[in-house]
């Protein structure tokens, strides 16, 4: 299994731009979780989907969106980039009751100048 | 509010001496607590699950719900223990859930 799978790995984009980020499940897994790790901190929470529907999402604003497709796989999409949106996202799944594990990707690294 | 703190930034200790990652969470329910590792050049990984008491690799970590801590603990620290340690928390978001992550510890091993 080649278990969270990412990309791009790395981008360059300029302010105002948009950018979106793709992610694959380990198979079988149902829900993808997307988290923003800006550099010396944790991962922070920006969305969780379960079957195609968004199950939560935390402290960001509406220029982050994202999807899941029937297939599972998911994307990250950001509007109007900032130069503070400069981070690793990094995609997992799993994160279900009872045991909550979510299975990272390696992330993709988003430089905004 | 829904808080992990991770005092410290870098952790730096011989190898063989003993290990203490510190962890203390805010959360109003019942917590369930999670301690993950990044390795050089590896994926975040979970290391070990408070609900499961079990010890992966050496390290334990004990819920203490009166402190309101979860520390990271080993006896006699290895060279490859050397990674990002960071604590995380478990919360329902809508029917969802969402980990919350401390800022992270270094942990630095030297023979």
């Amino acid at each position: 299994d080649a278990g969270v799978t990412q990309s791009p790995t790395h981008l360059i984009k300029t302010r105002g731009q948009q950018v979106t980020l793709r992610c694959s499940p380990i198979s079988g897994h149902k829900s993808v979780s997307w988290y923003q790790q800006v550099l010396g901190q944790g991962p922070q929470f920006i969305f969780q989907y379960y079957e195609k529907e968004e199950r939560g999402r935390g402290n960001f604003p509406d220029r982050f969106s994202a999807r899941q497709f029937p297939n599972y796989s998911s994307e990250l999409n950001v509007n109007a980039l900032l130069l503070g949106d400069s981070a690793l996202y990094l995609c997992a799944s799993g994160g279900l009751l009872p045991t909550g594990e979510l299975f990272f990707g390696e992330g993709s690294r988003l430089t905004v100048l | 509010a829904q808080r992990v703190t991770q005092p410290e930034k870098l952790l730096s200790v011989f190898k063989g001496a003993p290990v203490e990652l510190k962890c203390n969470y805010s959360y109003s329910g019942s917590p369930e607590l999670f301690w993950y590792v990044q390795y050089s050049r590896q994926r975040l990984q979970l290391l070990l699950r408070h609900i499961s008491r079990e010890s992966i690799k050496g390290f334990t970590a004990d819920l203490n719900k009166g402190e309101t801590s979860f520390h990271l603990k080993k006896p006699f620290a290895q060279e490859e223990d050397s990674a990002m340690y960071y604590c995380a928390l478990l919360t329902l978001n809508q029917a969802g859930t969402a980990l919350i992550f401390g800022k992270g510890t270094t942990l630095s091993v030297s023979s």
